[in-house]
């Protein structure tokens, strides 16, 4: 059984610029969940998806934005890019949501932004 | 003070020690995760608690609800075992928010 994959796995950017993540969570998983790592202030929650719908979200301004297709592949962007930014940008896919079942992480994505 | 505290944020073991991770939250919550990440690594998930307590190998998660209190022993440790032990919390009066403890790393000497 095919793990989550994150896409891509390390990118460089610019300040004021955009970027899109990708997630493709299990097969059969509804929920997939975003969160950004960092040194400084360790892993934060971003949002939850599940079945399309933003179910949960963390305490994250409006450049960070995310969406859920019809077959579960998540994306999550992030508009006006700062340096603060650069992070680990991970997400999980669950069967149940992050408040019912366990949860698999993928490997991530490693954004530095210049 | 943060909402959710792990202790001890730093560990060394020799192994074959029992192990024990605290963490505590000042809210109330749904669920807890306790999460692993080796350097370089993912994560994995070790245990999703609602209640009570639960075992996986060598790993034992335990929840205490009224304490607001939760605890991950380890067993018989091994250096394998050396990563860093989060745990993480749902929140439900917050929109159902996810917070994270800042970590225990545990290192486990041969």
């Amino acid at each position: 059984k095919a793990g989550v994959t994150q896409t891509p796995r390390y990118l460089i950017k610019t300040r004021g610029q955009q970027v899109t993540l990708s997630c493709s969570p299990i097969s059969g998983h509804r929920s997939v969940s975003w969160y950004q790592q960092t040194p400084g202030q360790g892993l934060q929650f971003l949002f939850e998806y599940f079945s399309e719908t933003q179910r949960n979200k963390g305490n994250f301004p409006g450049r960070f934005s995310g969406r859920q297709f019809s077959n579960s592949r998540s994306e999550m962007n992030v508009s006006t890019l700062e340096l603060g930014d650069s992070a680990l940008y991970l997400c999980a896919s669950s069967l149940q949501g992050i408040e019912a079942g366990e949860l698999f992480f993928g490997e991530g994505s490693r954004l530095t932004v210049l | 003070k943060n909402e959710v505290e792990q202790s001890p944020q730093n560990l060394t073991a020799q192994e074959g020690e029992f192990i024990t991770i605290n963490c505590s939250y000042s809210v109330g919550i749904s669920a807890l995760h306790w999460l692993q990440q080796h350097p370089g690594g993912g994560i994995v998930s070790l245990f999703m608690l609602s209640s009570g307590k639960k075992k996986h190998g060598r790993l034992i998660a335990t929840i205490n609800i009224q304490e607001k209190h939760s605890s991950l022993h380890i067993t018989a440790s091994h250096p394998r075992d050396s990563a860093v032990y989060i745990c993480a919390v749902l929140i439900y009066n917050q929109g159902g928010k996810l917070i994270f403890g800042q970590g225990t790393e545990l290192s486990v000497k041969p």
